[in-house]
């Protein structure tokens, strides 16, 4: 099995703040690295697909880079509406989601 | 308009079978892999298994083989999620989820099946 390790599980910010989510995979899986958002009482949502192309419709403060074992995912200013649940997911040998970031408004 | 749509809300008591549904609409349903999502209350995603209605090839996250069986039905555009014998630990929230293409990502989800397994 491959194992996602996500830091932080949460962090909080300010409106405008620079956020970085960190994603560590336990073994080479190139760039089948995808980012989603969850909403509370919501399904999730694709934002990043291999680890650096924003889905259609994502707005350009959210981006992804990385290869190999060690993934980051950007929001470069937090807005109000930016408040859930972060998770990464590998697809190199099955599917393995992260633990998630709860991301907070400080 | 590309879509799932899940069966509505179930309250079984423990040992009892269920059978979830996911439907596909506005998409060529035989020629993308739909894939299940397990959320425990307050807790992270799981992977528990993907299919393609094509063909029915499936597979199985390890943690989840043997616990639960994935069908689909590819003249009605159905995915379902069944349990032969529910248990209390069952209890959590259920996706279904599209595959793009060959890329690995989930890109149309379901809202969400809630079961609660409870005496």
């Amino acid at each position: 099995d491959i194992q996602m390790t996500q830091s932080p599980s949460s962090l909080s910010a300010s409106v405008g703040d620079r956020v970085t989510i960190t994603c560590q995979a336990s073994q080479d899986i190139s760039n089948y690295l995808n980012w989603y958002q969850q909403k509370p009482g919501k399904a999730p949502k694709l934002l990043i697909y291999d680890a650096s192309n924003l889905e259609t419709g994502v707005p350009s403060r959210f981006s992804g880079s990385g290869s190999g074992t060690d993934f980051t995912f950007t929001i470069s200013s937090l807005q109000p509406e930016d408040i859930a649940t972060y998770y990464c997911q590998q697809y190199d040998n099955l599917y393995t989601f992260g633990q998630g970031t709860k991301l907070e408004i400080k | 308009e590309v879509q799932l749509v899940q069966s509505g809300a179930e309250v079984k008591k423990p040992g009892e079978s269920l059978k979830i549904s996911c439907k596909g609409s506005g998409y060529s349903f035989t020629s993308y892999w739909i894939g299940w999502v397990r959320q425990m209350p307050g807790k992270g995603l799981e992977w528990m298994g993907i299919i393609y209605p094509g063909d029915s090839d499936t597979r199985y996250s390890p943690s989840f083989q043997g616990q639960v069986t994935i069908s689909a039905d590819k003249s009605i555009s159905t995915a379902y999620l069944q349990w032969s014998s529910l248990k209390a630990s069952d209890t959590a929230m259920y996706y279904c989820a599209r595959r793009r293409g060959d890329l690995g990502a989930f890109d149309i989800w379901g809202q969400g099946t809630m079961v609660t397994v409870s005496s």
